[in-house]
């Protein structure tokens, strides 16, 4: 079985732009979770959503926003894009959203900001 | 969330056992304590979890104090591969919040 997928591999791009990442969640997992890695720290929490409903937020701005599809594929939209939000994003799904269950990453996205 | 204390780094002879230490004197009651590892260019992977007693798994072992403040994971004949960033992670039990809070971790170094 494939396991978390994420798209694109890596981006690069500038100061006020806008991106898209993408994520498909193993098959039969309902809940995905968003983190944000920077160079030489723990991955940080951003959103956690199941059965397409918003169930965790971390300590971001709202410049990232999130969805879940009925698919239970995700996107994480980052708007404004800053210097300090290139840093490698992870993707993790989990099967029930239960917080005591595994979660599975994917090899991220490494997002660069110029 | 508890507060987790590890050393930053490291290292062990191949084929030797491994002890990482991890201080989670804040932790409550319910919270579970989990270990995940994130070999170079990958996503962190789950390792083990547990409670109160000892637990065992194909891939460590995880030995928790019986105050609870305190839990060592256990690499029985570290290979090459286990060289990672291993994390520490207490996490309350409840429906919903999945979060998982990773501090800077411990980075093992398997000397060949």
């Amino acid at each position: 079985d494939a396991g978390v997928t994420q798209s694109p591999t890596h981006l690069i791009k500038t100061r006020g732009q806008h991106v898209t990442l993408r994520c498909s969640p193993i098959s039969g997992h309902k809940s995905v979770s968003w983190y944000q890695q920077v160079l030489g720290q723990g991955p940080q929490f951003i959103f956690q959503y199941y059965e397409k409903e918003e169930r965790g937020r971390g300590n971001f701005p709202d410049r990232f926003s999130a969805r879940q599809f009925p698919n239970y594929s995700s996107e994480l939209n980052v708007n404004a894009l800053l210097l300090g939000d290139s840093a490698l994003y992870l993707c993790a799904s989990s099967s029930t959203g239960e917080n005591y269950n595994e979660q599975f990453f994917g090899p991220g996205t490494r997002l660069t900001v110029l | 969330d508890a507060k987790t204390t590890q050393p930053n780094s490291m290292e062990s002879n191949e084929e030797e056992p491994v002890h990482l230490p991890c201080n989670h004197s804040t932790i409550s009651g319910t919270d579970y304590i989990h270990w995940y590892r994130q070999l170079p260019s990958q996503g962190p992977e789950y390792v083990i979890h547990g409670l109160t007693s000892n637990v065992n798994n194909r891939m460590a072992s995880l030995a928790i104090a019986e105050d609870r403040k305190s839990s060592t994971l256990i690499l029985h004949r570290a290979t090459l591969r286990d060289a990672a960033v291993y994390y520490c992670i207490p996490r309350v039990r409840h429906f919903g919040n999945e979060k998982l809070t990773f501090g800077t971790g411990t980075r093992l170094t398997i000397i060949p």
